[in-house]
């Protein structure tokens, strides 16, 4: 079983839809969840980290975190165009010091005009 | 703002060299990382340093080495190329920070070996 799990998609939606992007993870000690953004040929960016269960909103963006479950997800409402990229999962596990993330492999949102 | 710089953005070397990939970060950041990122694959870690002169090897380090002689400075080493290496080469840093350490990443160096 890989450490952090995602569907690597594609996932297509309309324009103006909410995309559902979803993070798996095994490690029950993990203790901090990041989403990243990576458009094609480009580097990771930082949308959203969480460390806490429930959701965290940052505009268009919300981040849900369930420890029991041990997923995370990510919800973009009123999906744009501009927001076709591969999304990647990343979590931290103890001992943080070393700020050492595990990564998914991504799932590629696609949003159709 | 962050900045994590690269030594090259496309490379292009022989079975066999010698190859140096070189990471910059004008943070002041304790923790360095080198991935490559292969399609399929993801993002694999191959060696991380969270202090000058420490290393400690990632998931997939055989084949490679590194050097952090300076903070800011982090080398990825690959002591003979192989074609089985060509590769994205991403570098990140992050700040000791607890749990909230985001890594901060350069723009990625392509690395072609023929």
């Amino acid at each position: 079983q890989k450490e952090v799990e995602q569907n690597s998609g594609p996932l297509s939606v309309p324009e103006g839809a909410i995309a559902s992007l979803n993070c798996t993870y095994s490690d029950r000690g993990s203790q901090s969840f990041f989403w990243y953004r990576q458009y094609s040929g480009k580097s990771p960016e930082l949308i959203m980290f969480i460390y806490s269960n429930g959701d965290k909103e940052d505009g268009r963006f919300t981040a849900q975190l369930n420890k029991a479950s041990q997923y995370v997800s990510l919800l973009i409402r009123d999906s744009q165009p501009s927001d076709s990229a591969t999304y990647l999962c990343a979590v931290m596990n103890p001992p943080s010091n070393t700020g050492k993330l595990i990564f998914g492999q991504g799932t590629t949102l696609q949003v159709k005009p | 703002d962050v900045k994590v710089t690269q030594s090259s953005r496309y490379l292009v070397k022989r079975t066999g060299e010698k190859v140096f990939l070189e990471c910059v970060q004008d943070m002041d950041h304790e923790n360095m990382f080198w991935y490559r990122q292969d399609p399929g694959l993801g993002l694999r870690l191959i060696y991380f340093s969270y202090d000058v002169k420490m290393k400690e090897k990632g998931d997939i380090p055989e084949g490679y080495s590194v050097s952090r002689e300076k903070k800011e400075r982090f080398s990825l080493i690959l002591e003979s190329a192989s074609t089985n290496q060509t590769s994205m080469y991403l570098c990140a840093s992050s700040p000791i920070a607890g749990k909230y350490n985001e890594q901060f990443f350069g723009p990625g160096t392509r690395l072609t070996v023929l």
